[in-house]
């Protein structure tokens, strides 16, 4: 499985655009990238997923270069609200999902 | 409210009580995880269910653990013999994986204090 780097934390304030990065050298060829956001006393919830380029959806972009060693997960216009822990996990269909320590956002006002 | 809901929320117990968590999933979905999480740590992978097979139990943390999913609907989570290291959040998630694209439903977690 291939393991993933992400920073410890990260500092923002309200309606600046937030960039993660999360290193993964040796991502296998099968293996997709999903991002999981965690508020205190909740489960983790799923963010996006993708494979190569950029996916989009409603909350996130994800960049993803044509190595794919590494990713980038991209919140537009954060809010207070999006403090929270964000993790990136790499994985296919037959490995189980190994969540690393993950980055604490802070967002600020 | 994802959907899959968990009980009890809270479990607290004496070292050397057993305690058994129950894990409803979405219904549609085949396969079931159980996650540990400990505080400032991500979650550990415990075990998961496609199912009623339970594939992979290598990674629970000792024979005092054990997982069901009978008839692939709920599943259960027994830790035996609790000691104060048990203490943790126990997340179960659920998803209808069909390719890459895993999509994982998390429950709102068991909160055991093992005294």
């Amino acid at each position: 499985l291939a393991k993933t780097t992400q920073p410890i934390s990260m500092d923002s304030y309200e309606g600046q655009e937030v960039n993660i990065t999360c290193s993964h050298n040796n991502i296998a060829t099968n293996d997709y990238i999903t991002w999981y956001q965690q508020f205190p006393s909740q489960g983790p919830r799923f963010i996006i997923q993708g494979y190569k380029t950029k996916v989009t959806n409603e909350v996130a972009s994800l960049f993803i270069p044509a190595d794919r060693k590494s990713s980038t997960l991209s919140l537009p216009r954060v809010s207070l609200s999006d403090t929270a822990v964000y993790y990136c996990l790499v994985g296919d269909i037959n490995n189980d999902m190994r969540f690393g320590a993950g980055t604490r956002l802070t967002v600020k006002p | 409210d994802t959907g899959v809901s968990q009980d009890p929320r809270h479990k607290i117990t004496k070292r050397g009580q057993n305690v058994t968590f129950r894990c409803d999933p979405i219904s549609e979905h085949n396969r079931l995880y159980w996650y540990r999480q400990t505080l400032g740590q991500g979650p550990e992978f415990l075990t998961y269910f496609q199912n009623e097979a339970q594939l992979e139990k290598s990674r629970l943390l000792s024979d005092r653990f054990s997982a069901e999913r009978p008839k692939g609907s709920f599943s259960t989570l027994e830790i035996q013999r609790t000691e104060q290291g048990d203490s943790a959040m126990y997340l179960c998630a659920s998803s209808l994986r069909t390719s890459g694209m895993d999509e994982q439903f998390f429950g709102p977690g068991t909160r055991l204090t093992v005294l």
